[in-house]
Formats: structure tokens, sequence, C-alpha cells
């Protein structure tokens, strides 16, 4: 059966260290792969995007791996703060068409 | 440029009752998703709407029906509401199919079935 599955459902680092989430997936072949934050009682909001031909993307102190023969992306947070504390969810696309799959995510608590 | 607007934002229903959950897309999209985010849970993909038409579904049975309007405004009916049901309610709006791009989410609309 197809699964995503993310390291874990909660994650505690210090302020300043760099937090690491992965997201595994099983039975798919995503075209891209997105990762998104979500507050709790909000909407989700879009981070990152990166395609199966990418390696690596980077955006501020955000940066994604894509590995496709492993079947996993990692996503990095430098210098984390304690507002980047909230859920992070990996989603990917098989077909292009914006039809995406999401995994449960996993909560990051930033300490001061 | 509007986001993306759900409503109603919360409603309680009971078991076997019928709820129609509103959104309006995103201005220039064609596309609206539904998700059902249980809670502690990732978003689970209904549907999608692409240009009024059904253009995926996930696994959720027949009484998940939507529709799309030719605004690109989208409906999701619920029917025979079941406990399980209850659930945040999540629209998701985006530029079309063929082109990988972000969703643009609403804020969600929150069921609950007594």
């Amino acid at each position: 059966s197809q699964k995503i599955e993310q390291n874990s459902e909660a994650l505690n680092i210090q302020e300043g260290k760099t937090a690491t989430l992965t997201c595994n997936y099983t039975n798919y072949s995503p075209a891209y792969l997105q990762w998104y934050r979500q507050d709790p009682g909000r909407g989700p909001v879009f981070l990152l995007l990166i395609r199966e031909n990418e390696k690596e993307k980077r955006k501020e102190r955000l940066k994604v791996t894509f590995d496709t023969t492993l079947k996993q992306s990692l996503f990095h947070i430098t210098a984390s703060q304690p507002a980047d504390s909230a859920t992070y969810l990996c989603a990917l696309d098989e077909y292009n068409n914006n039809d995406m799959r999401f995994g449960a995510g996993t909560r990051l608590t930033v300490k001061p | 440029e509007t986001g993306v607007t759900q409503s109603p934002t919360h409603l309680i229903k009971t078991r076997g009752q019928q709820v129609t959950l509103r959104c309006s897309s995103q201005s220039g999209h064609n596309t609206v998703s539904w998700y059902q985010q249980a809670l502690g849970q990732g978003p689970q993909f209904i549907f999608q709407y692409y240009r009024e038409e059904e253009n995926g579904r996930g696994n959720f049975p027949p009484r998940f029906s939507g529709l799309q309007f030719p605004n690109y405004s989208s409906e999701l009916n619920v029917n025979a509401l079941e406990l399980d049901d209850s659930a945040l309610y999540l629209c998701a709006s985006s530029s079309g199919t063929g082109t990988p791009g972000e969703l643009f989410f609403g804020e969600g609309s929150r069921l609950t079935v007594l």
C-alpha cells in the first residue's frame, strides 16, 4: 500500500540549532514533493517545492533535499527560532496535477 | 488578490444529517481540492475539481460529493453524517493541472458530529 511517513510526531530542539525533519514514502513515484507549515487551527501554508530531478532546494533558512533512490526527503531549518514552532507536513504529487497527498506531519517545538 | 475563503468556520451536526461546506478559490485559480484533517493527522485527499469536473478522488465513500461552479468556487456535501466525519475540512486552490505549484489553503471548516 502507499504510505507517506514523517519521522516522528514531535521534535524538540533548542533555539539556534538546526531542525531536521524526515519524510519517507512507499509505493509512490512522485513528480515533485512539497513542504507545508501548519499552525494550530489554521490551514497549511506552502514553504518549498522540489522536483524529482532536483537534489536540493534552499529558501532563506530552509533547505529541502530529495532522494528518489532512498524515497526520502529531508527538511532542514537552520538557526531555528521559537517562531518556527509548528507542524510541518510533507506532501507529494505523482501526476503533476496538484493532487497532493500528505504525511501526518511532525510537530516541531523550538525552545528558547 | 483575495485568498481562499471557507464557510462556515464551525458547525455542529448530528448523526444522519447532511452538511454543505463552501469554498471560494483564490483569484485566477481554476482547481479546487478538498481535504479532511482529523485531529493529529495530516490532510486526507477527498477529491479535486478542475474546470467544474471531478478530476481525482481519494478513498472516500460516495456520500462525500462536490460541485465546482463557473466562477471556480466549490461545495463539499456530506450525507448521512457519521461520528467519524468530525474533522477540519480544508479547501485548497491552485492554478491548474499539469503545472506543479503550491496549494493555497483556506482556514478550514471545523465540523463536529454528535
